[in-house]
């Protein structure tokens, strides 16, 4: 079964500093790979996804990640970070002929300091 | 283009009682799928539509819940009798293709059983 695991359930930066916000999948075949973003009282929103095109996915917000078969991960940064980047980041993956369902790591809390 | 919407936003019950969740999906998009996140835990999927038609409920905890999509436009998922576990957060969301296609989020129904 496939699974996703987010390193951190809080990650904290200071305003400016870079965003890495870690992803590992478990998929014996490379799977669609997203990562979400949710504020408060809001339903989650697409910041980028790999469907393994190009394995530097650039998103919205200043956001990227990067596809890497050999780790299985699907980091996601940001170089500098804003107040208003504070939010959950939830990663997740889709696998082939599994009818679109995903699979959410546990998420990750981002808290930017001024 | 209106989004995803979910109504109530937030229900309190007590349990042995039944509550009755909805979701109207994107105009046109024909899969609709349910997922739902307990306190401290991942998001989890719990079933998917395409149109009318359940595609997997593979994810679906128990007879106890009971989802329904009429005529392929809003669907509803129906708990009964709840129990104190099943408080969480229901989030909807729908896509007009499956696979790497975004899926659009509401904003999610907080169910608090006591």
């Amino acid at each position: 079964a496939q699974s996703v695991t987010q390193l951190g359930s809080h990650v904290s930066v200071s305003e400016g500093a870079l965003v890495l916000l870690r992803c590992n999948y478990s998929s014996s075949v490379p799977p669609y790979l997203f990562w979400y973003v949710q504020y408060p009282n809001q339903g989650l929103q697409l910041l980028l996804k790999y469907t393994s095109a190009a394995t530097l996915v650039k998103g919205i917000n200043g956001f990227e990640a990067e596809f890497k078969k050999s780790e299985t991960s699907f980091h996601l940064t940001k170089p500098s970070a804003h107040m208003s980047d504070a939010a959950e980041y939830f990663c997740a993956v889709s696998g082939y002929n599994q009818g679109g369902k995903l699979i959410f790591g546990q998420g990750t809390e981002l808290s930017v300091k001024p | 283009e209106a989004g995803v919407t979910q109504f109530p936003s937030h229900s309190v019950i007590e349990k042995g009682q039944t509550v009755t969740l909805r979701c109207d999906p994107i105009s046109g998009h024909d899969n609709l799928y349910w997922y739902r996140r307990v306190m401290g835990k991942e998001i989890k999927f719990l079933l998917h539509f395409v149109k009318e038609s359940k595609q997997d409920e593979s994810g679906m905890p128990n007879n106890r819940f009971l989802a329904e999509r009429t005529g392929g436009t809003y669907s509803t998922l129906k708990v009964q009798p709840a129990e104190l576990e099943d408080s969480g957060v229901y989030f909807c969301a729908s896509s007009q293709e499956q696979g790497g296609y975004e899926q659009y989020f509401g904003p999610g129904t907080r169910l608090t059983v006591t």
